[in-house]
């Protein structure tokens, strides 16, 4: 059962350098979701998608693009990497939506220098 | 907008103690969901509680949401070293399409033998 899986598991980036961080479920979960976690701020929606072809902003989408082509893949498209945007991230599904729990990958630790 | 407070931010034990962590909510919810986040680690799902003045055990720990559905508690009993970790309440709101869950800040326990 490899669950949702993220890659790469650590990446530093220049600023004003572009990446895609990949997310790939495969237990079928219609919902998917990234969040970006930072020291003392918990955990903050940036997008997510209630279906293929579908998705949708969180609390803070600047910066950042996703799109959903299959039910498994929800990759994160940072354009141009500022600094603000060192964190962790983490991608999670679940099978109903945000009122169901949600399954976590294993995280992304980005650094913009 | 919708906040969900957690206190404390940190609390350090010896093993044995017990452990309490609350969670507070600006807006009434329809169900709040327990994560734990080992260090380095990703969330994991504990538990969710539905039902105003639910309560529900898992072994040492024990979870109540509150009768007016704003609260929330996870107490754990004889704390080990393997309770270690960072715990984060979710507090989802329902409302259609402005459906919303909030990720508490978390509260961060040590135990020292």
């Amino acid at each position: 059962n490899a669950g949702v899986t993220q890659t790469p598991k650590f990446q530093v980036l220049k600023t004003g350098q572009s990446m895609t961080l990949q997310c790939a479920q495969d237990m079928n979960h219609e919902y998917m979701s990234w969040y970006r976690q930072d020291p003392g701020m918990g955990l903050r929606l940036i997008h997510y998608s209630v279906g293929a072809g579908i998705t949708d902003q969180g609390e803070v989408p600047n910066g950042y693009n996703v799109s959903r082509s299959t039910t498994e893949d929800f990759p994160l498209r940072l354009l141009s990497a500022a600094p603000s945007q060192t964190s962790v991230y983490f991608c999670a599904s679940s099978p109903q939506g945000r009122h169901s729990p949600l399954h976590f990958g294993n995280g992304t630790r980005l650094t913009v220098t | 907008g919708q906040q969900v407070m957690q206190i404390p931010q940190y609390q350090h034990v010896q093993e044995g103690e017990d452990f309490t962590t609350y969670c507070n909510s600006s807006t009434t919810l329809s169900n709040i969901q327990w994560y734990k986040q080992r260090p380095g680690g990703h969330p994991v799902f504990l538990i969710q509680l539905v039902k105003s003045g639910e309560v529900k055990k898992q072994k040492r720990l024990t979870f109540q949401f509150g009768e007016a559905k704003k609260n929330s508690s996870l107490h754990i009993t004889a704390t080990q070293t393997t309770d270690v970790g960072t715990y984060f309440c979710a507090g989802f709101r329902s409302g259609g399409t402005a459906s919303k869950l909030t990720f508490g800040t978390g509260t961060r326990l040590q135990v020292t033998l």
